[in-house]
């Protein structure tokens, strides 16, 4: 079955510096697909980066990245340069059978960031 | 552009009361639609979802149901509330023919009383 797992519940980090948002994903399926999602206090879910599993490049989005990493599971999140406005909670998220029309997407824990100024 | 439409964004039920909580998008056809639940300080829970009009697959056994009237309008309800039952919930839409990810409404915050 999938699974995702963040094992961060909190971080703290200071403003203009790097961050790294740690997440592993468990799957039998070949095709994949793997997602950041941010969710500020108000409550919206904002999409932030995607990376299928065939791709062979990194995904970056602006000051987004994420590294992905396939023989290790794992797809972690890199904010660079930090800004106060990063302080959210950030969901790492994965979605099996991308082509089946009922494939679905599971979410793991959550990750707290909060940016010090 | 596509649009997904949430409401109400708050609401305050006494336990016991029925619930049925709106969805709907916009620009798109024949949209993959989801309804998710956040506990507070937690992730989020796939409760439904629905491929097409009148299908909806349940992933979690509840006191709650959810219908597909038409095919851009999602409801969930419930007939009646338990204080269990509080917490966020999310609507979302993707693409039905793509494995790309989702874009979400802009949330319900439910309290059960």
């Amino acid at each position: 079955a999938q699974k995702i797992t963040q094992t961060q519940p909190g971080m703290f980090v200071q403003e203009k510096e790097a961050v790294t948002l740690d997440c592993t994903y468990d799957t039998s399926d070949q095709s994949y697909g793997l997602f950041w999602y941010k969710q500020p206090s108000s409550g919206e879910m904002i999409f932030l980066i995607y990376q299928g599993s065939y791709d062979e490049q990194n995904a970056t989005e602006g000051r987004y990245s994420l590294n992905f990493q396939k023989a290790r599971k794992s797809a972690n999140l890199v904010i660079s340069a930090s800004q106060l406005g990063d302080s959210a909670m950030y969901f790492c998220a994965m979605r099996e059978g991308v082509r089946s029309s009922a494939s679905k997407i599971i979410f793991g824990s959550g990750t707290r960031l909060s940016i010090r100024p | 552009s596509q649009t997904i439409h949430q409401w109400p964004a708050t609401l305050v039920q006494p336990v016991g009361s029925p619930l049925s909580l709106e969805c709907t998008v916009e620009g798109t056809s024949n949209p993959n639609l989801y309804w998710y639940r956040q506990a507070a300080g937690r992730g989020l829970q796939l409760l439904f979802y629905s491929v097409g009009i009148g299908q909806i697959s349940s992933e979690v056994p509840q006191n709650l149901s959810a219908s597909r009237p038409q095919d851009r309008q999602f409801i969930l309800s419930s007939k009646k509330l338990l204080l269990s039952d509080s917490g966020f919930y999310l609507c979302a839409w993707s693409q039905r023919t793509s494995g790309g990810g989702y874009t979400f409404g802009s949330g319900t915050r439910l309290t059960v009383v």
